[in-house]
């Protein structure tokens, strides 16, 4: 079974600049979640969508971030315009109610650096 | 809102010893999920073992087991027989059961392990 894919895996880019990271979950997974890892930190949620509909954003930056999950399978993360202070790893999960509504399962992140 | 502490920034074990990482975590709520997740190198968390908070028995994943004292809101991991292959970042991880479909996991700072020959 493949697991949860998030491309790029680097990213190196202005303050002021743009990004954007994709993430695929685990095929049949309906919940999926952004998590925002600082340096030092444990993972922040940014945000939880259920299938496609957006169930906790309440962390999110909605000032500068947006994440979409249109048909409810993959999804994307952006940052528009970016700070230095987002410079972080940011963690892609998922989780299926068939496996337990409390396992999640991460992809290997998008390390972010922001110059 | 509930948070999770990890007082142990770094630890160190020889290989083949026992070494336990500490946990404690604040919450009102009289049901939820414990997690410890490591994170290697490669970034990818991975989940080591899971405790349900209704469940008096520990958890157990061969070489990894759980204190968990609900009273105290403590949840210790303990590697037993350590390996080379131990050496990560190890989080700690609270879910409750309380909030719909709403599943965040709230994690702790971290604990850095050190396996050494």
């Amino acid at each position: 079974e493949a697991g949860v894919a998030q491309s790029p895996r680097y990213k190196i880019i202005e303050k002021r600049q743009s990004v954007a990271f994709w993430c695929n979950p685990i095929s049949g997974h309906a919940t999926l979640y952004w998590y925002q890892q600082i340096l030092g930190q444990g993972p922040k949620l940014l945000i939880q969508f259920q299938n496609n509909g957006v169930v906790d954003d309440s962390q999110l930056p909605k000032d500068r971030f947006s994440a979409e999950r249109l048909k409810g399978v993959d999804s994307t993360l952006k940052i528009q315009p970016a700070k230095l202070e987002d410079s972080a790893v940011y963690l892609c999960a998922s989780s299926s109610y068939d496996l337990g509504p409390d396992t999640q399962y991460f992809g290997p992140g998008t390390r972010l650096t922001v110059l | 809102a509930q948070t999770v502490t990890q007082s142990q920034p770094e630890m160190s074990v020889q290989e083949a010893e026992t070494v336990t990482l500490s946990c404690t975590y604040d919450t009102s709520e009289s049901d939820y999920y414990l997690f410890w997740y490591k994170q290697p190198p490669s970034r990818q968390m991975i989940l080591v073992i899971r405790q349900e908070a209704y469940k008096q028995q520990n958890a157990t994943e061969n070489r990894f087991s759980v204190n968990f004292q609900k009273a105290a809101k403590s949840f210790s991991l303990k590697i037993s027989d350590s390996q080379l292959g131990d050496a990560a970042m190890y989080f700690c991880a609270y879910r409750s059961t309380n909030t719909g479909t709403a599943s965040k996991l709230t994690f702790g700072t971290g604990t850095r392990l050190q396996v050494t020959l």
